[in-house]
C-alpha cells in the first residue's frame, strides 16, 4: 500500500493565483482530512469528509474548497491565493466507524504565496 | 473553545537523558488522546490513550493519561539523537476531528 499520497511536494504561487492540492489514499478509508501547519504551530483542520459526496468545514476553511467524488481522492482547492495561506498542508485519512482510530498522514505539500 | 496545550514548547537535552513531555486539554467531548512524532515530514503515530492510568509503552517511549486532571505525559528514556523531532498531542473529540496542540520541539544533542 502506498498509504496517503500528496502532490505536489512544493509549490510557489503568486498572490491571486489558484491551485489544487491533490490527495489520494489506497486504504479504503472513509474519512479524509486536510490540515495546515504554520511554523512552530500544531495542525489546524481545514476541511474533512466522512465519505464520497460528503464534506464539512473544519476550524480554518476560509479561502479553501474541497470535493470528494470518490473514496480515494480528496483534493483541496485554493482560490485567489494570499500570503496568509503560506503553510505546509497535510492530508490524512482514517477508517470509518465510531472508533477511536488513528489518522494516517501524507508527506505534506509546502506552499509559499508571494 | 476546545484547546490542547503542550509544554514545554522546546526542549534541548543530551543523549541518554530522560525527558517528559506534557499535554493538557480542555474539550467538550473526549474520546481519546493521541501522540504523534513529526520529523521532517508527516506525523507518525505513537500512541492512542483512552483510559486513565493505563500506561502505553513502546521501547523507550511510554505515555499515560489522567482523565480527571485532563492531561497526558509522554516519557522518553535513554534518549538518542534519532528522538529529535516535534512531538504532537491531539485529542479526538469524536466528531471525526482531532484538535492538536502546538507541539514540543525536542532536540537531543550527542
Amino acid at each position: 500500500n502506498a498509504g496517503v499520497t500528496q502532490t505536489p511536494k512544493f509549490r510557489i504561487l503568486k498572490i491571486g493565483q489558484s491551485m489544487t492540492l491533490q490527495c489520494a489514499q489506497d486504504m479504503n478509508h472513509n474519512y479524509m482530512y486536510w490540515y495546515r501547519q504554520d511554523p512552530g504551530m500544531g495542525l489546524k483542520l481545514i476541511y474533512y469528509s466522512v465519505g464520497a459526496g460528503i464534506t464539512d468545514k473544519g476550524e480554518v476553511p476560509n479561502g479553501y474548497n474541497v470535493s470528494r467524488s470518490t473514496t480515494e481522492d480528496f483534493p483541496l482547492r485554493l482560490e485567489l491565493a494570499a500570503p496568509s495561506q503560506t503553510s505546509v498542508y497535510f492530508c490524512a485519512s482514517r477508517q470509518g466507524g465510531t472508533g477511536p482510530y488513528e489518522q494516517y498522514f501524507g508527506p505534506g505539500t509546502r506552499l509559499t504565496v508571494t | 473553545e476546545d484547546k490542547v496545550v503542550q509544554s514545554p514548547l522546546s526542549l534541548v537535552v543530551h543523549e541518554g537523558d530522560t525527558v517528559t513531555l506534557n499535554c493538557s486539554y480542555e474539550v467538550t467531548n473526549f474520546r481519546s488522546l493521541l501522540w504523534y512524532k513529526q520529523e521532517k515530514k508527516a506525523p507518525t503515530f505513537l500512541f492512542m490513550l483512552t483510559s486513565s492510568g493505563i500506561e502505553k509503552k513502546s521501547g523507550r517511549l511510554s505515555s499515560i493519561l489522567d482523565k480527571k486532571e485532563l492531561f497526558s505525559i509522554l516519557n522518553i528514556t535513554a534518549t538518542q539523537t534519532g528522538d529529535s523531532a516535534i512531538y504532537l498531542c491531539a485529542v479526538d473529540q469524536g466528531a471525526q476531528k482531532l484538535v492538536f496542540g502546538q507541539g514540543t520541539r525536542l532536540t537531543i544533542n550527542p
